[in-house]
């Protein structure tokens, strides 16, 4: 994958769903992930979809992937303060050596009271 | 659980300085990364290494130069630094794509700063 595409922002009142999409480019992806990133922190991967499923659910956290259209996106459920962070979804990317991935440029999620 | 640790979290160098970064994991991965992170233009991978001694370009490398001597250990170089560099810089690691998992983990990042 060369271009993963998210939105940049998304505010969202607390107890609220929040989506955060996603658009990847690479059809033949075998997994694609979602990695959090909180303030001053590096990223941590908060769960991932194989491609030969449709939906994940993972207690507060839903991923949705949709093949034909190449989208992904991750619902959060009574969103949280905690959740205030940056979102960023990845496709593995299988031009050269090495298991690398492509990244999103991330979505930056507000969480107010 | 996988820990990879990065040498400082903040840094302050001046322009012309020679600047190292040192990420080392613990997890007996086979890959490494460096990335660095600007606002609004999420990760751009810099270098990589998928085994000792071996290394890749990234996206951007202009400006850096990468080492790996021990498979623990992935060195980012600014071999003259310059304020375009300012940035946050993320070291990751990976097993081998034998385990079918691109999943990567990322060390907590070092800010550094050229003035």
């Amino acid at each position: 994958g060369e271009d993963v595409e998210q939105s940049l922002f998304l505010s969202v009142r607390e107890g609220d769903s929040s989506v955060i999409n996603c658009t990847y480019t690479d059809s033949s992806s075998t997994y694609l992930y979602w990695y959090k990133q909180e303030p001053g922190a590096g990223l941590q991967l908060l769960t991932y979809i194989f491609s030969n499923m449709d939906m994940k659910q993972d207690q507060r956290l839903t991923v949705l992937l949709n093949k034909k259209d190449k989208h992904l996106s991750l619902r959060i459920a009574d969103t949280q303060t905690g959740d205030s962070a940056i979102y960023f979804c990845a496709e593995p990317y299988f031009k050269a050596a090495g298991n690398k991935l492509t990244f999103g440029g991330g979505t930056r999620v507000l969480v107010k009271p | 659980d996988v820990k990879v640790t990065q040498s400082s979290r903040y840094l302050v160098k001046r322009t012309g300085e020679k600047v190292f970064l040192e990420c080392v994991q613990d997890m007996d991965h086979e890959n490494m990364f460096w990335y660095r992170q600007d606002p609004g233009l999420g990760l751009r991978l810099i270098y990589f290494s998928y085994d000792v001694k071996m290394k890749e370009k990234g996206d951007i490398p202009e400006g850096y130069s990468v080492s790996r001597e021990k498979k623990e250990r992935f060195s980012l170089i600014l071999e003259s630094a310059s304020t375009n560099q300012t940035s946050m810089y993320l070291c990751a690691s990976s097993p081998s794509l034998a385990l079918l998992s691109y999943e990567q983990y990322f060390g907590p990042g070092t800010r550094l700063t050229v003035t």
